[in-house]
């Protein structure tokens, strides 16, 4: 089946860049996601970006795809302590948000 | 923006009694709606797809008599966790799909029922 593979801890300083790594095993996804969650909240949908795509950019937020090496990555330009969150990576291969298959989420930490 | 409202945010129950969750879209109207459970860092885990007016589909592995799912309304849907034990303890998220067009929906999440079985 699918898998979505992400590191589990990130830490960086704050007004530095931040770059969240995902890795993905179904050739066919459509669909990348990049979520957020903020303790005791729901996930929030970031961005994300279709397969025919290698980058979306929205304001501080850049997405990159690596099709051929099934890589995505989510990069945050001057990261704020308000950015401390877990962050989670998915894919769909619906073409649809019907079903997503998650990643295990990246506790970002941003240090003053 | 559209908002899913997931009701308790927590719940602790003594073992072998049963605990509702309640899943709610509040500005759109969602024939489907998801049900994940997450363990500590882990994945979210899809456990069922829940469907206004028709049975829920379980994801492989997910007892359907355990977890009963139901969507009665366009804006309500269901988890029962029936007869709980320690080893159900998880937080519990849940997600409501809005149709806007033939090619543009999506997807929006609840804030999740961390649950606690004694």
């Amino acid at each position: 089946g699918e898998d979505v593979e992400q590191s589990l801890f990130l830490s960086v300083r704050e007004g530095d860049s931040s770059v969240i790594n995902c890795t993905y095993t179904d050739s066919s996804s459509t669909y990348l996601y990049w979520y957020k969650q903020e303790p005791g909240a729901g996930l929030q949908l970031l961005t994300y970006i279709f397969s025919n795509m290698d980058m979306k950019q929205d304001q501080r937020l850049t997405v990159l795809l690596n099709k051929k090496d099934k890589h995505l990555s989510l990069r945050i330009a001057d990261t704020q302590t308000g950015d401390s969150a877990i962050y989670f990576c998915a894919e769909s291969t619906s073409g649809s948000a019907r079903q997503l298959t998650f990643g295990s989420g990246t506790q970002l930490t941003v240090l003053p | 923006g559209a908002v899913v409202s997931q009701h308790p945010s927590w719940v602790i129950c003594k073992s072998g009694t049963s605990v509702k969750i309640e899943c709610r879209s509040l500005d759109f109207q969602a024939t489907t709606m998801f049900w994940y459970r997450q363990f500590p860092k882990q994945s979210l885990m899809l456990m069922a797809t829940s469907n206004e007016g028709s049975k829920a589909t379980y994801e492989q592995g997910v007892e359907k008599d355990k977890f009963l799912i139901n969507h009665a309304s366009l804006t309500l849907s269901t988890l029962t966790v029936t007869s709980a034990h320690p080893e159900d303890s998880s937080f519990y998220i849940c997600s409501a799909r809005e149709v806007r067009s033939s090619t543009n929906e999506k997807l929006f999440f609840g804030s999740g029922t961390q649950l606690s079985v004694l």
